[in-house]
């Protein structure tokens, strides 16, 4: 077993629906939790990033973590053509040194048609 | 602001034959990592480095050497490629800071081995 599952895609939804991206996972120990995004033939780049359980709100972005059930959500509203790309759920708890190290999720492939 | 610099960007080797992938951050990082992302397997992370002298091995560290010489500089050497190699290799880097939850990738190294 995986200790980041993510269901990969594809999912193609119109412009302006609501998108929800889930992750689940199985390690306790995970308390960092981050939402990348990866357009095409580019490297990832840090979307959201939350501490512990609860709700962070940026713009169009919702990042939800509930810690009881080891599950984790990106709610996208009004998605646009822009937002096609693949999302990649990451997590971390912590290890000796400061240093964090990311555990991803296999990456939603996510695509809004006009 | 270069940010992650990767060189080549894309390379064909044959079976057997040696390389290293070149990684440059401009950013003053301590933390320098390599991924490698596969079709359905998400990024998956080969070497990391704490800073100039100290390495560590990842979740798939076989068949790779790295080397920290330099805050700047974490190339990675493939010392007799095979074809499960096959991949696209993503550098980052990370702050202490954000206990490197945050990192910044590179544009990523395609790597074919035949």
């Amino acid at each position: 077993q995986k200790e980041v599952e993510q269901d990969p895609g594809p999912l193609s939804v119109p412009e302006g629906a609501i998108v929800s991206l889930n992750c689940t996972y199985s390690n306790s120990a995970f308390q960092y939790f981050m939402w990348y995004r990866q357009y095409s033939r580019k490297g990832p780049e840090l979307l959201m990033y939350t501490y512990s359980s609860g709700n962070k709100e940026d713009g169009r972005f919702t990042a939800q973590v509930d810690k009881s059930s080891k599950y984790i959500s990106l709610f996208i509203r009004d998605s646009q053509p822009s937002d096609s790309a693949t999302y990649l759920c990451a997590m971390s708890g912590m290890f000796s040194g400061g240093y964090n190290k990311l555990i991803f999720g296999a990456g939603t492939r996510l695509a809004v048609h006009p | 602001n270069a940010g992650v610099t990767q060189t080549p960007k894309f390379q064909v080797l044959k079976t057997g034959q040696s390389m290293t992938l070149q990684c440059a951050q401009d950013m003053n990082h301590e933390y320098m990592s390599w991924y490698r992302q596969d079709p359905g397997m998400g990024l998956r992370l080969i070497h990391y480095s704490v800073g100039a002298g100290i390495t560590d091995q990842g979740e798939v560290p076989n068949g790779y050497n790295v080397s920290r010489s330099t805050t700047e500089d974490f190339p990675l050497r493939l010392l007799s490629a095979a074809p499960s190699q096959t991949s696209v290799y993503f550098c980052a880097s990370g702050d202490r800071g954000s206990g490197a939850n945050v990192l910044t990738f590179g544009a990523g190294s395609r790597l074919t081995v035949l």
